[in-house]
């Protein structure tokens, strides 16, 4: 079965600094797409960040980015100047078999 | 980008009664809509996938008789909550993909509360 494997529960740091959030994941497929998203307190689903598994560049968003190690299968996504709107619950998925295989999350608390 | 509504957005409901639940994507045709139940402090849990115009293909161990999934068009899909029970109450969230691959939009999500 395909697994997405959030290892760290919750994190804290203070606002402006640089958080790293891990994502492993398990996959027998070549071609698959990576996701992080983020659910605020209003709990609104919001997609933070996507790889292309074929893609050797690294993804970025504005403040986020990911390392992609595809051959340890790992996707973590780091969160640069972090500002308290990013306070949340940080789910990483794999998509496979047409759907959305989840993580276990990681709740993020961003400190004044 | 795509937006993705819910509602309601809230319901509290007797035990016994029957609850349904709207999801439509606003702006887009969404071949594929998704329903997750996510439980306090968890993970989004697949519920069901259904397609336009055919039946919901349920995840195991989900009981399709008493969540009855329609997805009659290209922009709406209801989920129906049949004869509620207190521990039927929790968060549903709705999503729905354009095409074979690609990201899910999300919609706000509906808390059920069943006395």
């Amino acid at each position: 079965a395909q697994t997405v494997t959030q290892s760290q529960p919750e994190m804290s740091v203070q606002e402006a600094e640089t958080v790293t959030l891990s994502c492993t994941y398990d996959t027998s497929e070549n071609n698959y797409y990576l996701f992080w998203y983020k659910q605020p307190p209003s709990r609104q689903m919001i997609l933070v960040i996507r790889q292309e598994a074929y893609k050797q560049q690294n993804a970025t968003e504005n403040r986020f980015s990911v390392n992609f190690q595809k051959a340890a299968k790992s996707f973590s996504l780091k969160i640069s100047d972090s500002q308290l709107g990013d306070t949340a619950m940080y789910f990483c998925a794999s998509y496979s078999n047409y759907q959305l295989i989840w993580g276990a999350g990681t709740k993020l608390i961003i400190k004044p | 980008g795509a937006v993705v509504s819910q509602h309601p957005s809230r319901v509290i409901c007797k035990s016994g009664t029957s609850v349904k639940i709207e999801c439509r994507s606003l702006d887009f045709q969404a071949t594929t809509m998704f329903w997750y139940r996510q439980f306090p402090k968890k993970s989004l849990m697949l519920m069901a996938t259904s397609n336009e115009g055919s039946k919901a293909t349920y995840e195991q161990g989900v009981e399709k008789d008493k969540f009855l999934i329609n997805h009659a068009s290209l922009t709406l899909s209801t989920l129906t909550v049949t004869s509620a029970h207190p521990e039927d109450s929790s968060f549903y969230i709705c999503s729905a993909r354009v095409g074979g691959i690609g990201e899910q939009f999300f919609g706000p999500g509906t808390r059920l509360t069943v006395l």
